[in-house]
């Protein structure tokens, strides 16, 4: 069964530091996700993106953040200089069309130091 | 701003019991909402959707139902087993035009017991 891969699975880094977080989406979908979840709280929205362009960001998702579709296969997410708040599980999802099942990967665990 | 809320945050009952857990959101102008399963430092494994214009799903032992003018879905789980113990989230999807976002509950942490 198709399934969403993320890599790595836990990127410790430090402070100030860039990150780039990957992810290879289900090949047939087309909209694509970054949310993430701080230990102990809810699921967050980041980013969706379609049609290699940004579709909607959260108040998160500010000039630190970026993503991009380097390929036909990579969905990436960069922390150009990442702060201690930005340490949590970082989920992509993908969605084949806008308003069906989303599918998410296991995640990548950053920790900032 | 849309809220999402589930009740209880935790559960336990014994293995074969059926349960019901419930989530509610403050918006009802819903594009879909979806059931998730977490386990334990796991990603989020797609259970149900409900499109707004259904009234429920099913899947196996599984029935989700939705009540877009109250805000409210309750997630069914039939003759439950201790596999299906893990966090369970609810997550109503607003559509932006041209993508849908999801907004989460904090989830229900089920235990089935032995």
């Amino acid at each position: 069964e198709p399934e969403v891969t993320q890599t790595p699975s836990h990127q410790v880094t430090q402070m100030g530091q860039e990150v780039i977080l990957r992810c290879v989406p289900i090949s047939n979908h087309l909209y694509f996700y970054w949310y993430r979840q701080i230990l102990g709280q809810k699921v967050e929205f980041l980013v969706s993106f379609y049609n290699n362009e940004i579709s909607e960001k959260s108040e998160i998702f500010d000039d630190q953040f970026s993503v991009e579709r380097p390929d036909g296969s990579n969905f990436t997410l960069k922390i150009r200089s990442t702060k201690l708040e930005d340490s949590a599980m970082y989920f992509c999802a993908s969605s084949e069309l806008s308003g069906l099942s989303q599918f998410f990967g296991p995640g990548t665990r950053l920790t900032v130091l | 701003k849309q809220e999402v809320t589930q009740i209880p945050a935790a559960l336990s009952v014994p293995e074969g019991e059926n349960l019901v857990l419930n989530c509610s959101f403050t918006d009802s102008a819903i594009y879909n909402l979806q059931w998730f399963r977490q386990d334990p430092g796991k990603g989020l494994t797609s259970l149900l959707l409900i499109q707004s214009s259904q009234r429920e799903q099913t899947s196996g032992r599984l029935n989700a139902s939705l009540d877009k003018s109250s805000g409210r879905s309750t997630l069914y789980i039939a003759a439950s087993q201790p596999g299906d113990s893990a966090t369970y989230l609810c997550a109503v999807g607003l559509n932006t035009g041209t993508a849908s976002k999801l907004t989460f509950g904090t989830g229900t942490r089920l235990q089935v017991t032995l």
